[in-house]
């Protein structure tokens, strides 16, 4: 079957860092997606790993490791624009399978 | 540069009635699909296009009909709407390139269907 588990909320403080966990059992991988959905828009893309490590793009990171169906986004020195949905997605032979995702909520 | 739009935005409708949302993107992609959204459930593929005239079935596709007579559009018909129906729509597209970033999916602004 297919699973992708992450949590259902968090909440952070502006200016900190925050981790969102995101763990996967597909029965392929091709690569694994970060999305950012803010309330009542579309989900636009933030990352993607498909080797083994970290991914930097400015203020967000997103690490990846095949091995242990584990994957994280991080999330350096918060600000309020940044409380969303974030969405992990497992590409699985062309398609994706989203996990529920996970609403952050960053506090002054 | 439009990328992908869909409509209409919002719609209410009825129990029983056939509703068609429009999805148009304009730049060329090969690859189309339609998700639903709810609150739960994440995002949900219902059907997907790999060109004109080649659509196949998602993780949940009773209830819906789609069709591609031209790569730029593929509209989603509810066929008799239910209240489980309810959701919010997405449409999206990518290029033919399945490997790395640049099969990318992107996703139009969403449909609101409420069904009464």
């Amino acid at each position: 079957g297919q699973n992708i588990d992450q949590p259902t909320e968090m909440t952070a403080t502006e200016g900190a860092i925050v981790q969102i966990n995101c763990t996967y059992q597909t029965s392929g991988f091709n690569g694994l997606f970060w999305y950012q959905q803010h309330a009542g828009e579309a989900p636009t893309f933030l990352s993607y790993n498909v080797l083994d490590g970290l991914e930097e793009k400015g203020r967000f990171s997103s690490f990846l490791s095949r091995s242990k169906g584990y994957s994280y986004l991080l999330l350096k020195e918060l600000q309020m624009k940044d409380s969303a949905s974030y969405l992990c997605a497992v590409r699985d032979a062309g398609k994706l399978i989203f996990g529920q995702g996970t609403e952050l909520s960053v506090k002054p | 540069d439009a990328g992908i739009t869909q409509s209409p935005r919002y719609k209410i409708t009825e129990t029983g009635r056939q509703v068609t949302l429009m999805c148009h993107q304009t730049w060329s992609h090969s690859y189309m699909f339609w998700y639903r959204q709810d609150r739960g459930h994440g995002l949900r593929l219902i059907y997907y296009s790999a060109a004109a005239d080649i659509t196949d079935k998602g993780e949940v596709p009773d209830g819906y009909v789609v069709s591609r007579s031209k790569t730029e559009n593929f509209p989603l018909t509810l066929e008799s709407a239910t209240r489980s129906q309810t959701s919010v729509y997405f449409c999206a597209s990518r290029r033919i390139l399945a490997g790395g970033p640049e099969g990318t999916q992107y996703f139009g602004p969403g449909t609101r269907l409420t069904v009464l």
